[in-house]
């Protein structure tokens, strides 16, 4: 099966710009979350959708980053505007549903730098 | 909040050698599972093994081998006869039995494993 798929790959920007990434979870997978990974750390949960219904943004910067899961497939990640502690990569993920034994697939990440 | 300590910020192991990463963790809860994870230059994360808390016994796979002390809160990893595609960034991670709640898995900052030819 396909897996989960995430562009870009890279992007640079200045501060206080704007940017969006976009993840495609593997198809038929309800459950899909976003990772914040700073560089010498783990990932972070920024964001846990359950179709196209938020069940977890409590690590999420509301005041600057967003994210939507429209139809409760495709989903993008915003940041207005960029600090620069926002550089990391930004990991999607995905599951088939809820559950103690479903595992999670990763996407490859997109890895963001804020000049 | 549950957090997760990997203390050993770089490993080394000889190829065909054993190596044993360490982490601990910290949780008041009684149910929940660990993982470890590998990611590679690519960054894609990847599921190398997983313990249930309710399991006494240690969770194998293949080479990967766990040990899990519960009433320590220490999960260890042991890759035996290690090759040169283990090389990578390896994640302990916690997260709590679900429930039809967040999923959200607590990540250790990392140990980078370098294998030696």
């Amino acid at each position: 099966e396909a897996g989960v798929a995430q562009s870009p790959r890279y992007k640079i920007i200045e501060k206080r710009q704007s940017v969006a990434f976009w993840c495609n979870p593997i198809s038929g997978h309800a459950t899909l979350y976003w990772y914040q990974q700073i560089l010498g750390q783990g990932p972070k949960l920024l964001i846990q959708f359950q179709n196209n219904g938020v069940v977890d943004d409590s690590q999420l910067p509301k005041d600057r980053f967003s994210a939507e899961r429209l139809k409760g497939v495709d989903s993008t990640l915003k940041i207005q505007p960029a600090k620069l502690e926002d550089s990391a990569v930004y990991l999607c993920a995905s599951s088939r549903r809820p559950g103690d034994n479903e595992k999670l697939f990763f996407g490859s990440g997109t890895q963001l730098s804020v000049l | 909040a549950q957090t997760v300590t990997q203390s050993q910020p770089e490993m080394s192991v000889q190829e065909a050698e054993t190596v044993t990463l360490s982490c601990t963790y910290d949780t008041s809860e009684s149910d929940y599972y660990l993982f470890w994870y590998k990611q590679p230059p690519s960054r894609q994360m990847i599921l190398v093994i997983r313990q249930e808390a309710y399991k006494q016994q240690n969770a194998t796979e293949n080479r990967f081998s766990v040990n899990f002390q519960k009433a320590a809160k220490s999960f260890s990893l042991k890759i035996s006869d290690s090759q040169l595609g283990d090389a990578a960034m390896y994640f302990c991670a916690y997260r709590t039995s679900t429930q039809g709640g967040s999923e959200k898995l607590v990540f250790g900052k990392g140990t980078k494993l370098t294998v030696n030819p």
